[in-house]
């Protein structure tokens, strides 16, 4: 199992924005994948959640709203994107895959992508 | 579910035991409590899944157990790359949510 995300992006404030997660090795509609955010020395925080083989995401309150889960099974990658970037974006996001599958979204990540740095910045 | 971490940072030198709590804001059904260590510059690592089972590959210095809203990790002897961050998640009915982290620091 893997997951590659794209590479880091620097953007104004304002600008919309796609990063993808490209996951390999096991089948790709089968298995949740959730986002996470990681502020610059700070913790985790749970984004939301899709689910590829029908694309039901689900959202954390906080990112609800302010963001869009996509999946592509014909390339086998998920993506978050951004209609309009706050400097309060900015930060590494991580891509993470459940380890079992499950109807309902819970459960551990087993799988995690390297992540993607995002800086919005003026 | 809010997760509460204690302590903040745990100053230990290697060979010493660590503990580190997790501590729920209601209680959880323990399958869907899991840990995480993380590295400077790294993605996290699942330790930890169904509240005490240790993850593929995760030496057997590393335990957990817990049960309603208190849960513990342990690293029974530490080693010089088990200096990181720690983090408890609540895997279950979403939203899911993170614990702040506890840093183990060299003393």
């Amino acid at each position: 199992v893997q997951l590659a995300q794209s590479g880091g992006e620097v953007k104004q404030p304002g600008e919309s924005l796609n990063i993808s997660c490209k996951a390999s090795g096991y089948k790709f509609a089968d298995y949740w994948i959730a986002w996470v955010r990681q502020k610059p020395g700070k913790g985790l925080e749970w984004m939301g959640i899709i689910y590829p083989g029908d694309s039901d995401a689900r959202y954390s309150p906080s990112f609800q709203g302010r963001v869009t889960f996509s999946a592509d099974k014909s390339v086998t990658t998920a993506y978050l994107h951004w209609n309009g970037l706050q400097a309060s974006d900015t930060a590494m996001y991580y891509c993470a895959r459940l380890r079992i599958k499950n109807y309902a979204g819970s459960g551990s990540f087993a799988y995690w992508g390297l992540g993607t740095l995002i800086t919005v910045s003026s | 579910i809010v997760l509460t971490q204690s302590p903040g940072t745990l100053s230990l030198s290697p060979g010493e035991r660590a503990t580190l709590s997790c501590t729920a804001s209601q209680s959880i059904n323990s399958d869907y409590l899991a840990w995480y260590q993380q590295k400077p510059g790294q993605a996290p690592r699942l330790l930890i899944y169904g509240g005490s089972r240790r993850a593929t590959d995760m030496p057997v210095r590393f335990s957990a157990s817990g049960s309603g809203t208190a849960y513990t990790l342990t690293i029974s002897s530490l080693e010089p790359e088990d200096f990181a961050v720690y983090y408890c998640h609540h895997c279950g009915s979403l939203p899911q949510t993170f614990g702040p982290g506890t840093k183990v620091e060299i003393k």
